[in-house]
């Protein structure tokens, strides 16, 4: 099985900063890779799939990289709606998560 | 787009049994491929089944495996998950979710609580 590996687990971050987060897989995966956001108490929310194709409505600010087995996620010009939990996912297999925190 | 509701979970002791059901709405749901996820309290999300559009193919996390079974019906739009033999460690947040041709998982429901404790 593949296993996906994020990091950091979690990073503290104020508005305005770019954030960079890291998804690494086991194997390559070509760019069969997505991107969810999840605030506290709700569902996980898809924001990118296939490594770098934003979907409709999700903001301009978040975009994705990679291919292979290294892939990122970076938020640009961090918001405060943006501090949440974000989790890289490969067919069955989720990351460990990333917590944003506010410095 | 298809909005997802689950329902059914609740407190049940260790050994019990369960069945969570996943109302769709808003689409045609025979349409979707489907999951359960789960997320236990504070912790990252885990898969936990996957049933095909008609019901015909079927996966499961090792750690349900042979305790958990998912089928759907698309005539009442909707998805279920029977659940024995449940552990203490089987307790989260179970979420439906639809799977798209890419493999991400587009919509969600908000998620049911299942509370496995004596």
């Amino acid at each position: 099985d593949i296993q996906m590996t994020q990091s950091p687990s979690s990073l503290s971050a104020s508005v305005g900063d770019r954030v960079t987060i890291t998804c690494r897989a086991s194997q390559s995966i070509s760019s069969y890779l997505s991107w969810y956001q999840q605030k506290s108490g709700k569902a996980p929310k898809l924001l990118i799939y296939a490594a770098s194709t934003l979907r409709s409505g999700v903001p301009s600010r978040f975009s994705g990289s990679g291919s292979g087995t290294d892939f990122t996620l970076t938020i640009s010009g961090l918001q405060p709606e943006d501090f949440a939990t974000y989790y890289c996912q490969h067919n069955y297999s989720f990351g460990g998560g990333t917590k944003v925190e506010i410095k | 787009e298809v909005q997802l509701v689950e329902s059914g979970g609740g407190l049940v002791q260790p050994g019990g049994s369960l069945r969570l059901s996943c109302a769709a709405s808003g689409s045609t749901f025979s349409d979707y491929e489907v999951n359960w996820v789960r997320q236990a309290p504070g912790k990252g999300l885990e898969w936990v089944s996957y049933i095909s559009s008609s019901g015909g193919t079927i996966y499961y996390a090792d750690s349900v495996k042979g305790r958990f079974t998912i089928s759907r019906d698309n005539a009442k739009n909707s998805l279920y998950l029977q659940m024995n033999s449940l552990r203490a460690e089987d307790s989260a947040v179970y979420y439906c979710a639809t799977e798209d041709w890419a493999s991400s998982f587009d919509y969600w429901g908000q998620g049911t609580l299942v509370t496995v404790s004596s």
